[in-house]
């Protein structure tokens, strides 16, 4: 059984820190991991796709993954109350055929 | 707006009924993945439809089943709903650049979700 797990919080932060969300994974054969940010009702947003061991920015977020650890984890910066959300990780073990999620970490950001 | 349309948007159906939602894929994309999230829960995958085929399955029982048309729209059908079918069923778009054989990241873009059918079952 493949597993993602996520803290589901809530991970509270205020305004303009730096918010760490993390997920461990089981499968090592596991080759794509994904962030989705999913607000209250909405679908799931994609924010970060990342492939390979080390860190990916792109904007206020960096995505960090360490293949060995099966450790991904999303770091948002300068944190703001829109950031308020649940942030969903998803990993993907052949490339193709489906995402496994983690159950959602429910992050609140407070003015 | 990610391009991706399901609809309806909201549904209502009694025990033991059929249901159809449907889902338009992003412009160019050829996959559709089709999730299902229950409340306070990461979605779950039902299954994948590339090519008009289906491309793999979750753990779902038979009684969920999909189709693709040509133009890569598609279908989610469940019969004999029960009480815990009730839940958000999520439409994800991609674009497959390989036949079907995922095995490299590049092989598939990002999956890109429409806005979700939300079915209830009474």
């Amino acid at each position: 059984q493949k597993e993602v797990e996520q803290n589901s919080g809530p991970l509270s932060v205020p305004e303009g820190a730096i918010a760490s969300l993390n997920c461990t994974y089981s499968d090592r054969g596991s080759q794509s991991f994904f962030w989705y940010r999913q607000y209250s009702g909405k679908s799931p947003e994609l924010i970060m796709s990342i492939y390979s061991n080390g860190d990916k920015e792109d904007g206020r977020f960096t995505a960090q993954l360490n293949k060995a650890s099966q450790y991904v984890s999303l770091l948002i910066r300068d944190s703001q109350p829109s950031d308020s959300a649940t942030y969903l990780c998803a990993v993907n073990e052949n490339a193709g055929n489906m995402l496994t999620f983690g159950g959602g970490t429910r992050l609140m950001v407070k003015p | 707006e990610t391009g991706v349309t399901q609809s309806p948007t909201h549904l209502i159906k009694t025990r033991g009924q059929q249901v159809t939602l449907r889902c338009s894929s992003q412009s160019g994309h050829n996959t559709v993945s089709w999730y299902q999230q229950a409340l306070g829960q990461g979605p779950q995958f039902i299954f994948q439809y590339y090519r008009e085929e289906e491309n793999g399955r979750g753990n779902f029982p038979p009684r969920f089943s999909g189709l693709q048309f040509p133009n890569y729209s598609s279908e989610l059908n469940v019969n004999a709903l029960e009480l815990d079918d009730s839940a958000l069923y999520l439409c994800a778009s991609s674009l497959a650049s390989s036949g079907g054989d995922f095995r490299l990241p590049e092989d598939l873009t990002e999956a890109f979700f429409g806005q979700g059918t939300r079915l209830t079952v009474v």
